[in-house]
């Protein structure tokens, strides 16, 4: 069965500081999603990585995925308040019907 | 905007009741999803329909049902209501392409007093 963990669950950060959430997957994928909600809201897509040693950039957010080592990162760059909000990584399992596995979400806040 | 939409926005019932929650997908996706977000359970996968028929499975009671229709849409019935049914539920669309990125409706907040 296909779990997901991420962490730091919860995660307070000065603005202008940099950080990296970690997220770990227990078995073989080829597909990790990064996502992004606000309080309330729905769930925005922010990146997709398809294969090892893939990296995206959006702005201050880089995401990237080992896959042997089963892990992804997104990492923060010189936080600034806008991007307070939970970040969801979601791992597409092996086989070609498996569902998406949420981890449970990095609660972000950035404070001045 | 995501260009899935979900209705009601909002729902407010009571226990032993039944709710049917829609969703129509961005166009030209052909699979659609939902999912089922509380506190307490997190983010979790429900059930998977492409092009009208059901492709995956999740944690999906058994007093719950789905189906899509030929015109792409989705709905999720929920039956026989209970508190804990309370949560936020979300549908997906995927085009299937390489990606198969999921973008999400706004959701549904289902309040069960």
């Amino acid at each position: 069965e296909l779990k997901v963990e991420q962490n730091p669950l919860f995660l307070s950060m000065q603005e202008g500081k940099n950080y990296t959430i970690y997220c770990n997957y227990s078995t073989t994928s080829d597909r990790l999603y990064w996502y992004r909600q606000d309080p309330g809201k729905s769930l925005e897509s922010l990146f997709v990585l398809l294969s090892n040693g893939a990296v995206k950039q959006e702005g201050r957010l880089m995401a990237s995925l080992d896959t042997k080592a089963r892990l992804s990162t997104l990492h923060i760059t010189a936080a600034v308040h806008d991007l307070s909000a939970t970040y969801f990584c979601a791992v597409k399992g092996p086989s070609g019907n498996t569902p998406l596995v949420f981890g449970k979400g990095t609660r972000l806040s950035v404070i001045a | 905007d995501s260009g899935v939409t979900q209705t009601p926005k909002h729902l407010i019932t009571a226990t032993g009741q039944r709710v049917t929650l829609r969703c129509s997908p961005r166009s030209g996706d052909l699979s659609v999803y939902w999912y089922q977000q509380s506190l307490d359970q997190g983010l979790q996968f429900l059930i998977q329909y492409y092009n009208g028929e059901e492709r995956a499975k999740g944690n999906i009671l058994e007093r719950f049902s789905a189906q899509q229709f030929p015109d792409l849409h989705s709905e999720l019935n929920l039956s026989s209501l209970e508190l804990g049914d309370s949560a936020l539920y979300f549908c997906a669309s995927s085009d299937d392409r390489a990606a198969d990125t999921q973008y999400f409706g706004p959701g549904t907040r289902l309040t069960v007093l």
